[in-house]
């Protein structure tokens, strides 16, 4: 089975701040990776798909990258509404899998 | 633009079967792999598993046992069947299409309690 390590597990930042998040795979998975944010209460949002696809509608500040078993998500300029916990999950092997989420709090 | 609904019963006595359903709207439901997935509460997300457009389904190896995906092409529908179900299962449960572009329902808390 592909694991996903997700880290920063939690990350204190402020309002235009750049902000790196990482996933690594036990595997390789090509580009079969997306990046969701969930705020409370809420069904994630997809924020970029096949690793660094921008979802339409997604702020250009989020930008994502990576292939193979490195990924990243950088949110460039941090704004408040950002504020909320993210998730990396890949689908280039069964079964799928969730990174553990990193939760972006205000500094 | 896909547009994902779901439902089933919200509460559940241990040893009851769990079962929710989803309609998916537009799209092109014969050409997608659906998923459920859960988050129990205050915790991160687990897949569940996939029904596809042709083929038997995949499942989480630790649900394996107690879980059944499957869907209706004539109502756009998938179905999940969890059985024996315990307070452990409590968790809100997505269906959602996972490759590529997503596409997520609201999501359906399920409480497991006597």
């Amino acid at each position: 089975d592909t694991q996903v390590t997700q880290s920063p597990s939690s990350l204190s930042a402020s309002v235009g701040d750049r902000v790196t998040i990482t996933c690594q795979a036990t595997q390789h998975i090509s580009d079969y990776v997306n990046w969701y944010q969930q705020k409370p209460g809420k069904a994630p949002n997809l924020v970029v798909y096949d690793a660094s696809n921008l979802e339409p509608g997604v702020p250009s500040r989020f930008s994502g990258s990576g292939s193979g078993k490195h990924f990243t998500l950088i949110i460039s300029n941090l704004q408040p509404e950002d504020i909320a916990t993210y998730y990396c999950q890949q689908y280039g092997s069964l079964p799928f899998s969730f990174g553990q989420g990193t939760k972006l709090e205000l500094k | 633009q896909v547009h994902v609904q779901q439902w089933g019963a919200g509460l559940l006595k241990p040893s009851e079967t769990l079962s929710l359903t989803c309609t998916v709207y537009g799209g092109s439901f014969n050409d997608q792999y659906w998923s459920w997935i859960r988050q129990s509460p205050g915790k991160g997300l687990e897949w569940i598993g996939e029904v596809k457009n042709r083929g038997g389904p995949s499942y989480s190896p630790s649900l394996k046992s107690r879980v059944t995906i499957s869907r209706d092409a004539s109502w756009t529908q998938v179905v999940l069947q969890l059985k024996s179900v315990t307070a452990a299962d409590t968790a809100v449960y997505y269906c959602a299409k996972l490759r590529g572009r997503s596409s997520w329902g609201q999501g359906t808390l399920v409480t497991v309690s006597s």
